[in-house]
């Protein structure tokens, strides 16, 4: 039973354009969220989360939205760089203090 | 550079066999974290320490076994090694009071042969 989901394995977009991804969760106990990057042949790279009590977080190009009521988390990154090219994974924080990952959501950024 | 390493990089290895798997945590932090990534499985928690004591248990196998040292240093012992074992093993470490926010090591790849 898959708690955190991305559903789209792969998306692309123009540089300079906007790139959401998206995520949904099952557990309402969840009470912290993020969202990882990671390139081929690296560990992941922290990129930026959210706490439950709050809707929005923004870091620079990075912003991330969560909608609770909709069990629902998304990653706008604006404007898209092709170094953004990567595999993105939502996570969530479970009651022990481990993560809970999404199974990743491939980015291509072309130039 | 997250300040995580983990020896060896890559591991091949035949059936049956026994290896272990090294982390270092980033200086100061006092949990680590395995981690597993199978090709379809994503990444999967195994298991957690802070400062030297086992903190949560997820999905590990009872032919899986982990310590962290007083160094801090962790290590990840698995045993009876079976094809499916192939995977991505990743460590993470965070601070105390941030448990969330883990920083990643960048891997051991462990082929099963």
């Amino acid at each position: 039973d898959q708690q955190v989901k991305q559903n789209s394995p792969s998306l692309s977009v123009q540089e300079g354009r906007i790139s959401i991804l998206n995520c949904d969760y099952t557990n309402s106990m969840f009470d912290y969220f993020l969202w990882y990057k990671k390139y081929p042949a690296e560990g992941p790279t922290f990129l930026i989360s959210i706490s439950s009590i709050k809707d929005k977080n923004e870091d620079g190009r990075f912003t991330v939205f969560l909608n609770k009521s909709a069990k629902h988390l998304s990653l706008h990154i604006v404007p898209s760089q092709p170094g953004d090219s990567a595999v993105y994974f939502c996570a969530a924080g479970g009651s022990q203090g481990n993560l809970i990952f999404g199974k990743g959501t491939k980015l291509s950024v072309k130039p | 550079d997250s300040g995580v390493t983990q020896t060896p990089k890559h591991l091949i290895t035949a059936t049956g066999q026994r290896v272990t798997l090294r982390c270092s945590p980033r200086s100061g932090d006092l949990s680590v974290y395995w981690y597993q990534q199978s090709l379809d499985q994503g990444l999967q928690f195994l298991i957690q320490y802070y400062n030297g004591e086992e903190r949560a248990k997820g999905n590990i196998l009872e032919r899986f076994s982990a310590q962290q040292f007083p160094d801090l240093h962790s290590e990840l012992n698995l045993s009876s090694l079976e094809l499916g074992d192939s995977a991505l093993y990743f460590c993470a470490s965070s601070e105390a009071g941030v448990p969330y926010e883990q920083y990643f090591g960048p891997g051991t790849r462990l082929t099963v042969t």
